[in-house]
């Protein structure tokens, strides 16, 4: 089984709005991911955990938050977005972060910003 | 640094038609490569991979091989399907655990 599953599926949201998006899996990997996807472009690396901690940010601005609270699971928790926020929010895992291994991805949360 | 490039679409092809959408790339070390396909409004999902150069890749009918004398990993199908339509990336595996994308390219199969 090589499945992520993510939750919401879409999402609405306000400038003022706090909002979580959930990613989990139960494949056992030790490594997670979060990806901004615009319309057309391919997938641009947020953030990385690594056996629950924090091991790459890609320089993403502080009104997005990212959580590890156990080897399963992965929140971003959004506070105070612009309408240029707006996307598909992609979670992945891998067995470890390293070298040559295999990212697999979950259908991902569509947020709308207004 | 490391980098992939793939050819930009879109691409429209008649049903059964061979399909060849090219994907070259620039890395230092041995990386592994990869393709993920993107139907209308889903996530990516892995359709196959190569880790080591000459290994050939197979998934659904679609195939790739990994050549590292050209530096290219070029995605091929003999026969699409309408049910083949969508965005498909070419990515290789960065030295951070990273996945470094191509820009994508659209598949339209008519029937």
């Amino acid at each position: 089984d090589t499945e992520v599953t993510q939750t919401p599926k879409h999402l609405v949201m306000g400038m003022t709005n706090k909002k979580s998006l959930k990613c989990e899996q139960h494949m056992g990997h030790r490594a997670m991911y979060w990806y901004k996807q615009k319309a057309k472009k391919p997938p641009e690396l947020m953030f990385v955990y690594s056996y629950e901690k924090l091991s790459i940010n890609e320089s993403v601005p502080s009104r997005f938050s990212p959580e590890c609270p156990n080897s399963s699971l992965l929140n971003l928790h959004l506070h105070a977005l612009q309408p240029e926020d707006s996307a598909l929010y992609l979670c992945a895992s891998s067995q470890e972060r390293k070298y040559q291994e295999t990212q697999y991805f979950g259908p991902g949360t569509r947020l709308l910003v207004l | 640094g490391n980098s992939v490039t793939q050819m930009e679409g879109p691409v429209t092809l008649s049903e059964e038609a061979f399909l060849t959408i090219n994907c070259t790339y620039t890395a230092t070390g041995y990386p592994s490569l990869f393709w993920y396909v993107q139907y209308p409004g889903e996530g990516l999902q892995l359709l196959l991979k190569a880790t080591k150069a000459d290994d050939k890749g197979s998934n659904k009918g679609f195939e790739a091989t990994y050549r590292k004398e050209t530096t290219s990993f070029h995605l091929e199908k003999g026969s699409v399907q309408v049910s083949d339509s969508a965005v498909y990336f070419c990515a290789l595996s960065g030295s951070q655990g990273n996945l470094i994308f191509g820009k994508g390219t659209k598949l339209s199969v008519k029937p």
